[in-house]
């Protein structure tokens, strides 16, 4: 089972498109952090949030804790063929914050 | 900059073998991370490091076995390989817990036939 449930699974949209990812869980973590992967790579940071209800922007990305510090949000403005991806959130537990859980993932793509 | 090395990037197994992933880095980082990913799914954690000679379970330990003798190098050993462990590994580092970032590998493709 996923701590960590991202939705959605896959999403195909237009260059230009607006889109939002969430990462939603039960449990609360003591930080969250968004990253990216592209196909035979590892994972590359985005953003890390720690603090409940935090916004964080990065160029046409925005990303958001939640209050409760139990989900997580990305906002990609005006999506380009770059932002092609599997994006994926990842929590420190709270009991234990050497332990990061990964969400399932989001599998985007940007089509010109 | 080298950042995280793994090696092999690609290994076929048959069942019953066993293997060992390298995993080394020139961060001088204290953290050490094994992760698994299958197709279509995040990362789950198996072991992680906290410094040398310190190391703990994940998510999904069972089947794998960790040492971290120097602060560089963090092996994941797979004892009798099973389909269940084909899979890409990926190996990441960090200079602390929680809010630090974590460099990845470009992963291990590992196939038990």
């Amino acid at each position: 089972t996923q701590l960590l449930e991202q939705s959605p699974q896959f999403l195909s949209i237009q260059e230009g498109e607006n889109l939002t990812v969430y990462c939603n869980s039960s449990s609360v973590f003591s930080s969250l952090q968004w990253y990216r992967q592209e196909p035979g790579e590892g994972p590359v940071l985005l953003v890390t949030v720690v603090t409940g209800g935090e916004v964080k922007k990065l160029k046409r990305l925005t990303f958001q804790f939640g209050d409760a510090r139990k989900d997580s949000s990305l906002h990609i403005t005006a999506a380009q063929p770059g932002d092609t991806g599997l994006y994926l959130c990842a929590g420190a537990g709270e009991d234990n914050f050497n332990k990061f859980y990964f969400g399932s993932g989001t599998k985007l793509n940007v089509k010109p | 900059n080298a950042g995280v090395t793994q090696t092999p990037k690609f290994r076929i197994l048959k069942i019953g073998q066993s293997m060992t992933l390298q995993c080394t880095q020139d961060m001088n980082h204290n953290y050490m991370y094994w992760y698994r990913q299958d197709p279509g799914m995040g990362l789950k954690l198996i072991y992680y490091s906290v410094g040398a000679g310190i190391t703990d379970k994940g998510e999904v330990p069972n089947g794998y076995n960790v040492s971290r003798s120097t602060t560089e190098d963090f092996p994941l050993r797979l004892e009798l390989a099973a389909p269940s462990q084909t899979s890409v590994y990926f190996c990441a580092s960090s200079y602390g817990p929680g809010t630090s970032e974590a460099f990845f590998g470009q992963g291990t493709r590992l196939t038990v036939v």
